[in-house]
């Protein structure tokens, strides 16, 4: 499976929009790239999916380049409910492995 | 609404006495995992279930085994825990098997080992 690298934690203030970088340079092909939310005592919800490109849903969006060695999750106007963990998971569309979540960034929204 | 039920919330149990935690679906899904997370770490796959189909993952402790009778639950069976066991247990399903597939998780089973 695809090493995933992200950073540990970011701050931010509400209003704002909010990046998150996942680098994954040994992706494969039919690899897919999902990040999920999950706030404290929760357990992770979906965000958003992609192959390339750009996705965007009524939650965030996410940005692919051509070589898909990265992914940008992009959160716009952050508010402080937006406070949680953000995980990027890589890994084939079909087969017996599962996913394996990385480390995760903790995101901090200030008012 | 179709959901991930996960019982107890919270689960106190004593250094090495066999303790069980559940979970149940009304999503219909094919795949139901267990995860393992500890105090500001992801969450560990710990095995998972493709149908009656068991995978283990390599590295999960002998101590931890599983159950899935039918569809909708699935087991976790810690038979000695110790107190490295403390944890929060997850328990997500997907349709299929495969990151285009999104994982559904229950709200977790907090678990105590005194």
């Amino acid at each position: 499976l695809a090493k995933t690298t992200q950073p540990i934690s970011m701050d931010s203030y509400e209003g704002q929009e909010v990046n998150i970088t996942c680098s994954h340079n040994n992706i494969a092909t039919n690899d897919y790239i999902t990040w999920y939310q999950q706030f404290p005592s929760q357990g992770p919800r979906f965000i958003i999916q992609g192959y390339k490109t750009k996705v965007t849903n009524e939650v965030a969006s996410l940005f692919i380049p051509a070589d898909r060695k990265s992914s940008t999750l992009s959160l716009p106007r952050v508010s402080l409910s937006d406070t949680a963990v953000y995980y990027c998971l890589v890994g084939p569309d079909t087969g017996r492995r599962a996913l394996t979540f990385g480390s995760g960034t903790r995101l901090q929204v200030q008012p | 609404d179709a959901m991930v039920i996960q019982n107890p919330r919270y689960q106190v149990t004593q250094f090495g006495k066999p303790v069980t935690l559940s979970c149940s679906q009304t999503l219909n899904h094919n795949v139901m995992y267990w995860y393992q997370q500890k105090s500001s770490q992801a969450p560990k796959l710990l095995f998972h279930y493709y149908d009656k189909d068991f995978n283990n993952e390599a590295d999960t402790p002998d101590n931890f085994q599983s159950r899935r009778p039918n569809t909708s639950f699935c087991f976790l069976d810690i038979r000695s825990p110790g107190l490295g066991d403390a944890a929060m247990y997850l328990c997500a399903t997907s349709r299929i098997q495969g990151s285009s597939y999104e994982q559904y998780f229950g709200p977790g089973t907090r678990l105590t080992v005194t």
